[in-house]
């Protein structure tokens, strides 16, 4: 079973206010990704690290922002919540090397903004 | 035109029925196929992955890819309740993408008793 922890699950914050997602894991893996999902719809990738100091942005643009000062942990960050962020974010981590990539996945945070 | 198409459903069938799902994609140059499964407020879980075209089985799960027609498949034989959840493809480039992912939106699949 994958090792891969989000907090909070769910939270529910009014606009304006400054959040931080937290995702961490503790499998020692050097790639982990944030994901945007909501109903109906595709993930889609907002941020991706390779390793610590690494950061860079995905294919769907976001005001988000991330860090990884440690391989196993990778916070995102909302300055400013807006009703526009609502939505279901999704960490997950792979290992840097292999053929594939078998991504795991955390249970998520479902984020409402008012 | 989205990269990977996956008809949504729900999809609904009675228990111990075969359970067909598929995606399309667009980029010929996709070379990793994977099926993942999600449950309601969880995370994805990877079910089955194909390199390249071909078949590959695992118990009640078989998965298809066709690369000539650009479509992928997921059988679910003799489908139990405990399968009813959302079905994403996924599909990447290989190992020079740094595991970028393209995900279908997903098909919500309903298996009644």
């Amino acid at each position: 079973e994958a090792d891969i922890y989000q907090t909070p699950r769910y939270l529910v914050i009014g606009t304006g206010k400054k959040i931080t997602l937290e995702c961490s894991q503790t499998m020692g893996h050097d790639k982990m990704y944030w994901y945007q999902q909501d109903p109906g719809m595709e993930l889609h990738l907002i941020h991706y690290s390779y390793g610590v100091n690494s950061t860079e942005k995905g294919d769907l643009s976001s005001e988000s922002t991330v860090s990884r000062i440690r391989t196993e942990h990778f916070p995102l960050t909302l300055e400013s919540a807006r009703p526009s962020h609502t939505s279901q974010y999704l960490c997950a981590s792979s290992a840097l090397s292999g053929r594939y990539n078998e991504q795991f996945f955390g249970p998520g945070t479902r984020l409402t903004v008012l | 035109q989205k990269e990977v198409e996956q008809d949504p459903g729900p999809l609904s069938v009675p228990e111990g029925a075969i359970v067909s799902l598929n995606c399309t994609y667009s980029n010929s140059a996709f070379q990793y196929f994977m099926w993942y499964r999600q449950y309601s407020r969880k995370g994805p879980e990877l079910l089955m992955y194909t390199y390249s075209s071909g078949n590959k089985e695992d118990g009640r799960f078989t998965a298809q890819v066709d690369k000539s027609s650009k479509y992928i498949s997921l059988f679910i034989r003799d489908s139990q309740p405990s399968d009813s959840a959302t079905y994403l493809c996924a599909m990447t480039l290989g190992t020079d993408s740094w595991g970028k992912l393209q995900f279908g939106a997903g098909t919500q699949v309903v298996v009644t008793p």
